[in-house]
């Protein structure tokens, strides 16, 4: 009965790669997002979606691409991987946008070789 | 776009006693006022939050305080316990913006 799902929880892959990872909200909302926490751990947005349509693109290499195919799901696609990706990506959904709790995934630890 | 700055970056703190955390914020628009919890490997949690229409609000050990003149609000965790130790993140938005400006965030250490 897990809230916010998202998988895979680690990703080991080699520069140039393409990689993606799932998110999926059991709770209802309308509104998606995507974070990147570095090895400071600073929580930066990437993008937000609210009802499938994409309402927040901070300034993110379009090398990542996210997709949401229905409001429940909010996928991330990452092509050309760099060293710099590594990070722990975020999942978070809430009812209403960022003003309301956010209840967020339990994290994909990517590492970039 | 929006500033929020904590301080300090780390604290320690004996079991039983208080921590307070500050955080600044840049923007006078901004009105809610999160506090996030990230305990070692865990996801962030929500704790508490406060909007601008009001001065404190507490629940159980922790509370919060916002002082819109000097646009600065803090968390205060009474009776520390081992289980309070984690990373402590305030956030802050503003009506009609979808964006919440993270802080960089509090290492918290209750030393049994």
């Amino acid at each position: 009965d897990t809230a916010v799902s998202q998988t895979p929880k680690y990703l080991v892959t080699q520069m140039g790669n393409d990689k993606s990872i799932k998110c999926e909200q059991n709770l209802g909302h309308d509104t998606m997002y995507w974070y990147k926490q570095d090895s400071k751990k600073f929580l930066k947005i990437m993008f937000s979606y609210n009802n499938k349509e994409l309402i927040i693109n901070e300034t993110v290499p379009n090398r990542f691409s996210p997709k949401s195919p229905d409001k429940a799901h909010l996928n991330l696609h990452i092509n050309s991987l760099e060293l710099g990706d590594s990070a722990v990506y975020f999942c978070a959904s809430s009812q209403g946008g960022v003003r309301e709790k956010l209840f967020f995934g339990s994290g994909t630890q990517l590492s970039v070789l | 776009g929006e500033n929020v700055e904590q301080h300090p970056s780390t604290l320690s703190v004996q079991e039983g006693d208080s921590a307070v955390i500050k955080c600044t914020y840049s923007d006078s628009a901004s009105n809610y006022f999160p506090w996030y919890k990230q305990e070692l490997g865990k996801r962030p949690q929500l704790i508490i939050d406060i909007r601008s229409n009001v001065g404190e609000k507490k629940d159980q050990r922790i509370a919060v305080t916002l002082n819109k003149t000097a646009k600065h609000f803090s968390l205060h965790i009474t009776e520390t316990q081992p289980e309070d130790s984690a990373v402590y993140f305030c956030a802050a938005s503003m009506e009609g913006n979808n964006r919440l400006a993270f802080g960089k965030g509090n290492q918290v250490v209750v030393i049994p």
